[in-house]
This record gives structure tokens, C-alpha cells and sequence, in this order.
């Protein structure tokens, strides 16, 4: 089955730290993996997208990274900000018709 | 900048009301999606459309159905709204080519069916 697991569920940080969130994908054929970012009440927005040739992709204080060979992929933020407050969604696209599967999330709470 | 725009932020309707969702894109996308997002369920497909007048069941496509007329607009159409469809709902878009293509969301619809 295609799934897409992402941890932690919830993560509470200070202003200014690092932090790491993870994403383990079983989707096949994987073509690409995203990582979304959504502020409370507000759709999803695009950070990166990697191919499967792709082992890290930067977009400001935001790198995600790719392994596939193990099917995991993580996302690293720099020095945080309290902006970064909110769900961060990791998506596999692939299957039979490249549909997108969607995980749960990761709440970030950035706290000052 | 892709703009996506959906008709309402919030939503009460009655149960057994027939309900529209509405979407607009401006940038002459192909692709079009409805999900919906759900606590600890994450996103999940209703429909989709591929084309003007095309449309395709995503996951969980029971109690709604789609229309898409025009290129721009593509709609989601509760029939008899229950309050299981209390939800948060997301249009989507993105050109075709393949499937690394960017998805562009709009900024929501929080239905409350009462």
C-alpha cells in the first residue's frame, strides 16, 4: 500500500534553534517527493521538490533531503523564526497514475 | 504568482442542504483537484479533472460531485450535505507535463454541515 508516515506528529522549539522533521515514503513507482508548508487555517504552500536523482534541495533557511534507497527524506530548518509555526506535510508522488499521497503533517511550534 | 481562489474562507450549511464549493485559477492550468483535510487524516482526494468537462473519482468521491464547464473554475457539489462532511476543503492546481509538475492550493473552505 502507498503511504507516506511523517514524525514527529508535534514538535515545540525556541526562536532561533534548528530543528529536523522526518518523512519515511512506500510508494512505487516513486517519481518525486514534497515537502508543503501550512499555516493554520491556510492551504498549502510549495517548499521543494525533489526527484529521485535529487539528494538535497535548499529554499532559504529550508533544506530537504532525499534518500532513496532507504525511502526517507527529511526537512531541516535554520535558525528558526516564530513564522515557522505550523504543519509541515510531506508528499510522495508516484502509484500507478502519479498520484500525490499526502502525510499527516508535523506541527512546529516555534516559541519565543 | 499562481493565484487560486476559493469563493468562501467559511461555511455553515444546514444537513440536507445542496452545497457549492467554488474554485477559480488564473493561470490556465489543466489539472485540477478537490481534497479534503481532516485532523490526524491528512489530505485526501475527491475529485479531479484532467480537462474542460473531464473528471475523475479520486479516494473518497460518495456524497459529492464536480463540474468543470470552464478551463478556470472547477467545483465541488455536495448533493444532500451530512455533517460528516464537516471539513476543511482544498482546491488545487497545476499545469500539465508529467508528474514533477508544482501543485498550487488555494487558501481553503472550513465547512461546518449543522
Amino acid at each position: 500500500k502507498n503511504q507516506v508516515e511523517q514524525s514527529p506528529q508535534s514538535l515545540i522549539i525556541l526562536e532561533g534553534k534548528n530543528c529536523t522533521l522526518q518523512c519515511n515514503y512506500t510508494v512505487s513507482p516513486f517519481s518525486n517527493l514534497r515537502w508543503y508548508k501550512q499555516d493554520t487555517g491556510r492551504g498549502p504552500v510549495s517548499l521543494t521538490i525533489m526527484t529521485f536523482s535529487e539528494n538535497t534541495k535548499s529554499n532559504g533557511r529550508y533544506t530537504a533531503t532525499l534518500d532513496a534507497d532507504t525511502k526517507q527524506s527529511s526537512l531541516h530548518i535554520t535558525a528558526s523564526q516564530l513564522s515557522d509555526s505550523a504543519s509541515y506535510i510531506c508528499v510522495a508522488t508516484g502509484g500507478s497514475q502519479g498520484n500525490l499521497i499526502f502525510g499527516k503533517g508535523t506541527k512546529l511550534s516555534v516559541k519565543p | 504568482d499562481v493565484k487560486v481562489t476559493q469563493s468562501s474562507r467559511y461555511l455553515v450549511k444546514r444537513t440536507g442542504e445542496k452545497v457549492f464549493l467554488e474554485c477559480v485559477q488564473d493561470m490556465d492550468h489543466e489539472n485540477m483537484f478537490w481534497y479534503r483535510q481532516d485532523p490526524g487524516l491528512g489530505l485526501r482526494l475527491i475529485y479531479f479533472s484532467y480537462d474542460v468537462k473531464m473528471k475523475e473519482k479520486g479516494d473518497i468521491p460518495e456524497g459529492y460531485s464536480v463540474s468543470r464547464e470552464k478551463k478556470e473554475r472547477f467545483s465541488l457539489i455536495l448533493e444532500s450535505a451530512s455533517t460528516n462532511q464537516t471539513s476543511m476543503y482544498l482546491c488545487g492546481t497545476s499545469p500539465s507535463g508529467g508528474a514533477v509538475t508544482e501543485v498550487f492550493f488555494g487558501q481553503g473552505t472550513r465547512l461546518t454541515v449543522v
